[in-house]
């Protein structure tokens, strides 16, 4: 079965750190570009961050741009987020997902991880 | 660089046809023929529904069906069922240095 699996969110204070990681199974991982996708409580899905399969090529969303790092292991299966500076408005359900398989979609998700960033 | 604009909610009867509509810009839904589509369900995360503007995947109804006309794409819900209340949105690659965008989603109501 394919699955993703996010780990590592939880309550950080303003200007806090945090590491969200996405455990991948059931599929052949470093064959994927991969993509971070969150969801503010009550709101819509907001596009956050892709890195290509060889994690060469990486993208991210303006609102979060210079504070957050995408990155993968493909020798373990796994997907990284690294959150600096964070902000409240950075408080989300994280969700990471997988490339199609003819690119530009994300046709597989997790079930999300929660930040929230709060004094 | 904006969300794509969507209704904030559409309704329909048991059996009915109803269509979303996304609508962005020359640098995105019309740009490429890379929209897609996802459904929600509270408390669950969201489902490719349509991929490639009109493409389905491997299990998806085929009352599912999505076009693309200049800046707008739609996706339209034939024989509307209760297990279709949910929350959509459309997707879209971008020219712009975030390469994709979501739009601002729309509630479906199966009266």
């Amino acid at each position: 079965e394919v699955q993703l699996v996010e780990s590592g969110g939880g309550l950080v204070q303003p200007g806090g750190s945090l590491r969200l990681s996405c455990a991948a199974s059931g599929f052949i991982f470093r064959n994927y570009a991969m993509h971070w996708v969150r969801q503010a409580p009550g709101k819509g899905l907001e596009y956050v961050s892709s890195i290509g399969d060889n994690a060469v090529n990486t993208h991210y969303a303006d609102s979060v741009r210079g504070r957050f790092t995408i990155s993968r292991d493909n020798s373990k299966n796994t997907l990284f987020f690294e959150m600096g500076s964070l902000r409240t408005e950075d408080t989300a359900l994280y969700y990471c997902a997988r490339d199609g398989p003819t690119g530009f979609t994300f046709d597989v998700w997790g079930q999300g991880t929660m930040v929230t960033v709060s004094s | 660089q904006s969300a794509l604009t969507q209704p904030a909610s559409v309704s329909g009867s048991p059996g009915q046809s109803i269509t979303i509509s996304c609508t962005g810009t020359s640098s995105d839904v019309g740009a490429y023929d890379y929209v897609s589509w996802y459904q929600q369900h509270p408390g669950s995360a969201p489902k490719l529904m349509i991929y490639d503007v009109s493409n389905r995947p491997s299990g998806v109804s085929n009352r599912f069906s999505g076009s693309k006309s200049g800046n707008t794409a739609s996706l339209t819900i034939s024989g509307l069922q209760a297990e279709d209340d949910a929350d959509y949105y459309c997707n879209s690659y971008t020219r712009y240095s975030a390469p994709y965008v979501f739009g601002t989603g729309t509630k479906v109501t199966v009266l």
